[in-house]
This record gives structure tokens, sequence and C-alpha cells, in this order.
């Protein structure tokens, strides 16, 4: 079945340690997305890709970082320099067009030791 | 600014009887309008699209949705809700040309038995 996955369902960092947070998909999808889930706050974009190779930052980018060597994969690396971690991180896929949904993996909680 | 309101928290509805989610947007453009639906720790699933066309949408899980452009508002709609139905909404907007979503708060929905 296609989709998308995102491991570890749960994971927690040291203080000053830095962790990367897995995304594949199997989609074929053009675009990949990282979101940061907080209550009441609803999504807010880290990262994008559209393109392998290229991403750009989105709303809360700071202390987060990225890569897209390849089609199906957009790993998020959350740094030290993110004081406030512990959220919901959610990725996403789309296939090129504007009018094209978003599909989430299942997410990933990373907590705060 | 591209921006998108969920002017309610919370929705309570008796199980059978229809439910409204209320959303409204700004953007400038004609806008990509869709809705989410999110399960405790899972991603957000789709539920229907507006591009063009008909006000009226409808979408997965007898889901539907009105779009009112005068009202700039895209309120989810069901004629009978189930206690299944319970769970925490997004309205989401793409503006025309934009290969990112905007997000509103959420809206969590608790049908009673």
């Amino acid at each position: 079945d296609g989709g998308i996955t995102q491991s570890p369902k749960y994971l927690f960092r040291k203080e000053g340690q830095n962790v990367t947070l897995s995304c594949e998909q199997n989609l074929n999808h053009d675009a990949m997305y990282w979101y940061r889930q907080d209550p009441g706050q609803g999504l807010r974009l880290i990262y994008y890709s559209q393109i392998v190779n290229d991403f750009q930052k989105g709303d809360i980018a700071e202390g987060y970082s990225v890569s897209r060597e390849k089609k199906e994969s957009f790993p998020l690396t959350v740094t030290s320099a993110q004081k406030n971690p512990t959220a919901f991180y959610l990725c996403a896929s789309m296939r090129a067009g504007d009018n094209q949904p978003q599909h989430f993996g299942d997410g990933t909680r990373l907590s705060i030791l | 600014a591209q921006s998108v309101a969920q002017p309610e928290d919370q929705v309570n509805v008796a199980e059978g009887n229809p439910l409204t989610v209320k959303c409204t947007y700004s953007v400038s453009g004609n806008p990509y309008l869709f809705w989410y639906v999110q399960y405790p720790n899972r991603g957000l699933q789709f539920l229907l699209k507006y591009i063009t066309g008909d006000n009226l949408v409808k979408g997965s899980y007898g889901f539907e949705a009105e779009f009112n452009k005068s009202q700039t508002s895209f309120h989810l709609k069901k004629p009978s809700a189930l206690v299944s139905d319970s769970a925490l909404y997004f309205c989401a907007v793409r503006p025309t040309g934009f290969q990112k979503l905007v997000f509103g708060t959420g809206t969590r929905l608790l049908v009673s038995p």
C-alpha cells in the first residue's frame, strides 16, 4: 500500500542533543512538508521541499534542519538550538498541482528527558 | 496575509443530529479549500476539497462542505452525526499558485450517544 511512514513513533531528547525524525513516502510525490503541532495552535510549517536537493524554510524553521537527497525521503533534524522541541511532528507529501491534497504520516511525538 | 479561522474550539452534538463545523478564510485570489480530520495520535486524513464549480462539495464518511464566496466561508456539515465522528477537524486553504497550506487551529467535535 502507498503511504507515508514516519519513525520512530515516540522519541526522547536529552539536553544538548540533536535528534533526527524519519519520513519516507512511496507515493511518488514531488513535494514534502514538515509540520509541528502543539495543542490549540494547529499545524505550523517548519520546512518544505518541492524537488530533490532543494528545500525552503517555513514559518518556524529556527532550530531545525532538513535534507532532500532522495525523492522519497525528507528527514528532519531537531537541533539543540530548538529550546522547546516537545511537540507532535507531522510529515506530509503532495503530488504536483495546486488542487491536490496533502497526505500525512502518523506523526512522531518528541519529548524532552 | 493568508489566514484561516475556526471560531469554535469545540462543537458538541448528539448522535443522529446534524453537525456544522465553521471555517472562514482570508486570502488573495481564488483559494483552494480543504478539510481534514485527525484522530488521537494519528496524522491528518483528507476529507474533501473545493477547487471550483458547485458550492456544495461531498467528501468521505458522509461529510460535505458549503463554499460561500461572499462570506469567505467553507463550513463542514454532516446530516446525521455518529459517535465515531468525534475527532479534531482542520480547515486549510491554499492560495492559487502557492504550494503551502495554511491551517486553522482546529475544532474538536464531540458526538455524544
